[in-house]
């Protein structure tokens, strides 16, 4: 059954910790990404890489880290230097970082 | 970063009713998408536009790319109860480095 997952569902981080979520696919895609939504809002982009071993950027990526090691995972650290970590974090891949993307079910953080 | 602008925000219809919304861009974008997202999950793909003037059509769901490529509009026809959520729009303009653009959502609700 191909597809993106993502876990854990919920994710509990006190102050000061760095926590990591992961992202898998099995789509046998090229690109994926990272985006933070907060309440009310659309989604900002946090990470993108294009192939393996790559990545960039987004609009919002202070706060954050990300590796690429294997092109079937993604995983996004949320360090201590995110002063505003609480949000629903959105996975996605596409075949070629211009093609159509699809998300995974989400990760939701809340820092204690 | 740029957000698309999304109206209207919400909106409360009865079943039945056929629904309009549309995404305006201060640029152009040479392809349009739109997602719509059920609560605590990640977005799932509905329509992809990938030409100015293009209407495509998805069962009830109908949507346009405007033809100064600066819009888009979608439209769901007789709606029912599981066409609650929020419905996202995004734009991107193609390209080995082409991100997506997302809209603000418009959060439809339909009363029974």
């Amino acid at each position: 059954d191909g597809g993106i997952t993502q876990s854990p569902k919920y994710l509990f981080r006190k102050e000061g910790q760095n926590v990591t979520l992961s992202c898998e696919q099995n789509l046998n895609h090229d690109a994926m990404y990272w985006y933070r939504q907060d309440p009310g809002q659309g989604l900002r982009l946090i990470y993108y890489s294009q192939i393996v071993n790559d990545f960039q950027k987004g609009d919002i990526a202070e706060g954050y880290s990300v590796s690429r090691e294997k092109k079937e995972s993604f995983p996004l650290t949320v360090t201590s230097a995110q002063k505003n970590p609480t949000a629903f974090y959105l996975c996605a891949s596409s075949r070629q970082v211009q093609e159509t993307q699809y998300f995974g079910p989400g990760t939701r953080l809340l820092v204690l | 970063g740029q957000q698309l602008n999304q109206s209207p925000q919400s909106m409360f219809i009865q079943e039945g009713e056929d629904v309009s919304m549309n995404c305006t861009s201060s640029s152009i974008f040479n392809t349009w998408l739109w997602y719509k997202q059920d609560p605590g999950e990640g977005p799932v793909l509905l329509i992809a536009l990938y030409k100015a003037g293009e209407l495509t059509s998805n069962g009830r769901l109908t949507a346009q790319f405007g033809i100064t490529r600066k819009d888009s509009f979608l439209n769901i026809s007789a709606s029912i109860p599981s066409d609650v959520g929020i419905y996202f729009c995004a734009g991107q303009l193609g390209g080995t480095a082409s991100k997506l653009t997302f809209g603000t959502g418009t959060r439809l609700q339909v009363m029974l």
